[in-house]
This record gives C-alpha cells, sequence and structure tokens, in this order.
C-alpha cells in the first residue's frame, strides 16, 4: 500500500513564474492538505480539499491555489513566484479529521 | 501564526537518557499531536491525544495534556541516536477539526 505521494522532489524556478505541484494521497483516503514549511519554522496550512472542494484555507494570498480530482489527488498552484515563496511544500491525506499521513514533500527554490 | 509553541527549541542530550519536549497552545482544541520530521522531509505521527484524555503511552513515547494549563508534553524514554530530529506539536480546534496547526518545533539532538 503506497503512502502519500509528491512530485516533483525538487523545483527550481525564478521570480514572477508559476508553478504546480502534484500530490497523491494515501489509499482510502479522501482529504488533501497542503503546508507550506519554511526552513528552521514548523508547517503553516495552506489550505484543504475534500470532495473536490476547498474545505478550510489558511492566511496564504489568492496567488496559492488547488484543485482536487475524482480520484482524491490534488495539485496546489502558486502564480507569480515571490522569493519568499521558496520552502518545502508537503502535502497530507487523511481519511477523518485526526490523524494525517505526509508525503516527502516538494523542494521549491525561487530565484 | 502559530497555535502551539514547543519549549525548548532545541535540546542535547546523551544517548540512553529522557527527552522531555512542551508545547502551549491557545485555544480550545479537539485534539493535539505530535509528529518527527527527520533532516527537512516528510513528518511522521507519532502520537494523537484527544481533549477528554490526559495521558497516552505509545512504545516509549508518553504524551500528556492539561487542558486547563493548555499545554501538552512529550517524554520519549531511553533515548537512541535515530530519535535525533524535530518533533512538533500540533493542534486540531473545536471549530474546524480538520484543521491541524503546527508549533514551531523543538530540534533533538541525541549525543552518543
Amino acid at each position: 500500500d503506497a503512502g502519500v505521494t509528491q512530485s516533483p522532489t525538487h523545483l527550481i524556478k525564478t521570480r514572477g513564474q508559476q508553478v504546480t505541484l502534484r500530490c497523491s494521497p494515501k489509499s482510502g483516503h479522501d482529504t488533501v492538505s497542503w503546508y507550506q514549511q519554511a526552513l528552521g519554522q514548523g508547517p503553516q496550512f495552506i489550505f484543504q480539499y475534500y470532495e473536490e472542494e476547498e474545505r478550510q484555507r489558511g492566511n496564504f494570498p489568492d496567488r496559492f491555489s488547488g484543485h482536487q480530482f475524482p480520484n482524491y489527488s490534488s495539485e496546489l498552484n502558486v502564480n507569480a513566484l515571490l522569493l519568499g515563496d521558496s520552502a518545502l511544500y508537503l502535502c497530507a491525506s487523511s481519511f477523518l479529521p485526526d490523524t494525517q499521513y505526509f508525503g516527502p514533500g516538494t523542494r521549491l527554490t525561487v530565484l | 501564526s502559530q497555535q502551539g509553541e514547543e519549549d525548548p527549541q532545541a535540546l542535547s542530550i546523551q544517548e540512553g537518557e529522557n527527552a522531555t519536549m512542551n508545547c502551549s497552545y491557545k485555544t480550545s482544541i479537539n485534539n493535539l499531536q505530535w509528529y518527527r520530521q527527520n533532516s527537512g522531509r516528510g513528518l511522521v505521527h507519532l502520537i494523537l491525544i484527544r481533549s477528554n484524555e490526559r495521558e497516552k503511552h505509545s512504545g516509549r513515547l508518553r504524551v500528556t495534556l492539561d487542558t486547563s494549563k493548555k499545554s501538552s508534553s512529550l517524554l520519549i524514554t531511553a533515548s537512541r541516536a535515530a530519535d535525533t530530529a524535530s518533533y512538533f506539536c500540533a493542534t486540531a480546534m473545536y471549530s474546524s477539526a480538520s484543521k491541524i496547526i503546527f508549533g514551531s518545533g523543538t530540534r533533538l539532538s541525541i549525543r552518543p
């Protein structure tokens, strides 16, 4: 049984560009959450998707958007990248609003 | 903003000793969870304690929760080199139990 998978592992972009990160949840999970983790900090909640709709959102600008597909996989899109968007982006899946299972993350570097 | 704050920010102990990390939070919670992260990789769930529980054990881990003080502690007994990692507490609030908020973490180093 595969756990949560994310792609790509690493990504380098320049300011102003757009990026799409992908996440496949653990088998049997229907909820996907996205987090941003800056170096030396705890993960910050971006948003959560359930039944293909955004259910919860953290304090992130509209440049951050997402999508959930019928197979429960999800994408995180970030437009007009800023240097401050450089971080580890983590995806987590769950079935109930309890334990979340995290993927290995995508390391985004904005130059 | 962070809901939970861990204390200490960094901890270095000898292998075999016990490690205790504390977490304080601000609002009423549905549950509190502890996670481990190795070298900036994905987080591994360690233990979940609900607001109506006071203590929970899992192997060498013991977690306590004091809702009156809005605080929790994680005790790792008989530490090993493999326990070297960052440890985060995360809270799920009553108002939105599906959204969990992480603290800033404790970096634990185990000296051989």
